[in-house]
């Protein structure tokens, strides 16, 4: 089974609502990334939280972390069209040998209604 | 800044050529990594490079795929003979530190491989 895991795989809301987006992982994780996808583009960062902190916010973006639950959750508040994308969640594992690589969950796709 | 670049933005190719797509780092980044998704599924590590040393290729799901970093600066990755099941987005990414120490890889605007 993969490392992240995002909840729930797709996710359609009207503009102004807020979105939540949860992942799961299975390994202890240095940080945990969020990142975003637009419709045939690159990914865009959009906020890294450390294996030491619990919320962080970043403009309508809020980040929560919980490392007893091994989950993290992703709030869009005041949602607009142009967020619909992809989002993704990728944990940097805690690797002896190795730990800068990024495993990605599937994502949730994100679709706001005007 | 520049962010990170690749090129280019997508290729076609029938079974059994050759292709080579390049990614440009942000400048002063020594980690560089290849990323892809195939068939719309998760987007998976490949390798990755410091400076101009492989780190990490145990994501390398062949020797059909060699990666290259010459100089330490931009890196190409080939793949030969190519495959359908090679078709996906493969994405570039650089970062200043290694991501343990809490530091964020930035991505490329990925190469959209087509095998026919």
């Amino acid at each position: 089974s993969q490392q992240g895991e995002e909840d729930p795989q797709a996710l359609s809301i009207q503009e102004g609502e807020n979105a939540t987006m949860n992942c799961s992982y299975k390994t202890s994780i240095n940080n945990l990334q969020w990142y975003r996808q637009n419709s045939g583009r690159g990914l865009v960062h959009l906020i890294l939280i450390r294996s030491n902190e619990r919320e962080k916010h970043s403009g309508r973006l809020r980040v929560t972390l919980d490392t007893s639950k091994k989950s993290s959750s992703l709030l869009i508040t005041a949602s607009r069209a142009a967020d619909t994308a992809s989002y993704f969640c990728a944990t940097d594992a805690r690797v002896e040998t190795s730990g800068s690589r990024l495993t990605f969950g599937e994502g949730t796709q994100l679709t706001v209604n005007p | 800044e520049a962010g990170v670049t690749q090129f280019p933005s997508h290729s076609v190719i029938e079974k059994g050529q050759t292709v080579t797509l390049r990614c440009d780092p942000i400048s002063g980044h020594d980690n560089l990594y290849w990323y892809r998704r195939v068939m719309g599924k998760e987007i998976k590590f490949l390798l990755h490079f410091v400076k101009e040393s492989k780190q990490d290729e145990s994501g390398m799901p062949n020797n059909r795929f060699l990666a290259e970093r010459t100089g330490g600066t931009y890196s190409t990755l080939k793949v030969q003979p190519a495959e359908l099941e090679d078709s996906g987005v493969y994405f570039c990414a650089s970062s200043l530190r290694l991501a343990g120490y809490g530091d964020t890889q930035y991505f490329g605007p990925g190469t959209r491989l087509t095998v026919l």
